[in-house]
């Protein structure tokens, strides 16, 4: 166990739907970071929040939005969802920076869209 | 882009030694090397790191060649659990991002 709670573990729905996904980081953890796995893409980054701020933006699409709130969770938006958008999100932490960092993932959750 | 290069995959008989090998030849003299796995599609897991220096924890070793321009990740004694995808990740001191290329599918074999 990572620390790093995702919910939910899976998640239907149609396209053109709107879906948010949750991410609670491990005690202490400041950074948190966003990737999406599918298939044919293998990882990709897609956001990094630090503290409430956007650190650092990868492959993500103008659809999906993230934010860090106050206490530190995290959520990742996606909207206008299409069939291509079906994949594993997952949320990763962290607490120092520089050479220590060191990421702990969640266990993702399994988007499909139909 | 990923800047390292990995064999696709690699089998390894139980209880032998696993070593898996990694290419980053466009290196920075600040930049780390990281190795993390993916057992199925579990989230990734950290395994180690290090920058020049040979590195060894509970789960592997870490042998980062002199010019750094290559590293081997040594499972001492695999077991049917460490099955897995291997991620070979240069990452920078700070600001940089962990990009994750499509690592080395490790089988272990019985």
């Amino acid at each position: 166990d990572s620390g790093v709670t995702q919910t939910p573990k899976h998640l239907i729905t149609a396209t053109g739907q709107r879906v948010t996904l949750r991410c609670s980081p491990r005690s202490g953890d400041l950074s948190v970071y966003w990737y999406q796995q599918s298939l044919d893409q293998g990882l990709q980054f897609l956001i990094q929040y630090y503290n409430g701020e956007e650190r650092a933006k990868g492959n993500i699409l103008e659809r999906f939005s993230a934010q860090q709130f106050p206490d530190l969770h995290s959520e990742l938006n996606l909207s206008s969802l299409e069939l291509g958008d079906s994949a594993l999100y997952f949320c990763a932490s962290s607490a120092a920076r520089g050479a220590d960092e060191k990421l702990f993932f969640g266990s993702g959750t399994q988007l499909s869209v139909l | 882009d990923a800047k390292t290069t990995q064999p696709t995959s690699m089998d390894c008989a139980e209880g032998r030694a696993a070593n898996l090998p990694c290419n980053h030849s466009t290196i920075s003299g600040n930049e780390y090397v990281y190795w993390y796995r993916q057992i199925h599609s579990q989230g990734p897991q950290y395994i180690i790191h290090g920058l020049k220096n040979n590195e060894t924890n509970e789960m592997a070793s870490l042998i980062i060649t002199e010019d750094r321009k290559s590293s081997t990740l040594i499972l001492p004694h695999a077991t049917l659990r460490d099955t897995a995808v291997y991620y070979c990740i240069v990452r920078g001191n700070y600001g940089q991002n962990f990009v994750f290329g499509p690592g080395t599918r490790l089988s272990v074999l019985p």
